[in-house]
C-alpha cells in the first residue's frame, strides 16, 4: 500500500519566515510533485522531480524552491513566506512510466501566513 | 501548453440519480486522463482513469468516456449515493508533459438524500 506522508497537517508562519514542507514516500517512486490547492483553481503544479537532485519548474514556481537529496524525500521551501502563499500544499509521487501512472497524494499541509 | 477546463463547478443531484462531469483539454498529444475524488478534509484519490487508445471504461457505478476528436472526456456516476459527495478533479497528461498532469478546477458534487 503506497504511503505518502507530509511533515505537518497545519502550519502557521509569519511573513518573511523561511518555511520547509517535507514529503516522504515509501514506494521507491521516481517522480515526486508539489501542488498548491486553492478553491476554484484546482491543483496547480509548483515543482516536480523525476530523480534525486533533479528538479523542474511547474506552472507556479515563483517564491518557491525544492530539494531532493534522497529518493524518498522531496522538500518544498518558501524562502520568505508571504500572505499570498497561504494555501493547502499537496505532495504526490508516482512511478516512472509512459504514459504516466497514477499519482499518489499525501494528506496535505494547510499553511497560513500571517 | 495544456489547458483543462471542467464543468460544472458545482452539481447537486438527488440520491439515486446520475451525475455527469465534463472536461475538455487543448493538447491533442495528451494520452492519459485520470479522475480524482477528494472528500472533505482528505487527500485526492484516483477513482478511474482512461488512456487514449480506449473510448470508454467502466468500474461498477463509475464510467469515463473519451472523445479524442473533440478533445473532451466525461465522468458518469450512476445510482448516486451520499458517499459520492466530494470534489472531483479531471486531469490530462501526455508525452509533451512527461509525468505531469494538468488538473481541471474541480466539480463539487452534492448528493441530496
Amino acid at each position: 500500500d503506497v504511503k505518502v506522508t507530509q511533515s505537518s497537517r497545519y502550519l502557521v508562519k509569519r511573513t518573511g519566515e523561511k518555511v520547509f514542507l517535507e514529503c516522504v514516500q515509501d514506494m521507491d517512486h521516481e517522480n515526486m510533485f508539489w501542488y498548491r490547492q486553492d478553491p476554484g483553481l484546482g491543483l496547480r503544479l509548483i515543482y516536480f522531480s523525476y530523480d534525486v537532485k533533479m528538479k523542474e519548474k511547474g506552472d507556479i514556481p515563483e517564491g518557491y524552491s525544492v530539494s531532493r537529496e534522497k529518493k524518498e524525500r522531496f522538500s518544498l521551501i518558501l524562502e520568505s513566506a508571504s500572505t499570498n502563499q497561504t494555501s493547502m500544499y499537496l505532495c504526490a509521487s508516482s512511478p516512472e512510466g509512459a504514459p504516466p501512472y497514477e499519482q499518489y497524494f499525501g494528506p496535505g499541509t494547510r499553511l497560513t501566513v500571517t | 501548453g495544456e489547458n483543462v477546463e471542467q464543468h460544472p463547478s458545482t452539481l447537486s443531484v438527488q440520491e439515486g440519480d446520475s451525475a455527469v462531469i465534463k472536461c475538455t483539454y487543448s493538447d491533442s498529444a495528451s494520452n492519459y486522463f485520470p479522475w480524482y475524488k477528494q472528500e472533505l478534509g482528505k487527500r485526492p484519490q484516483l477513482i478511474i482513469d482512461i488512456r487514449s487508445n480506449v473510448g470508454e471504461k467502466k468500474d461498477q457505478r463509475i464510467a469515463v468516456t473519451l472523445n479524442k476528436t473533440a478533445k473532451h472526456f466525461s465522468l458518469h456516476i450512476t445510482e448516486t449515493q451520499p458517499e459520492d459527495s466530494a470534489v472531483y478533479f479531471c486531469a490530462a497528461s501526455g508525452s509533451n508533459y512527461g509525468q505531469n498532469f494538468v488538473f481541471g478546477p474541480g466539480t463539487r458534487l452534492s448528493v441530496l438524500p
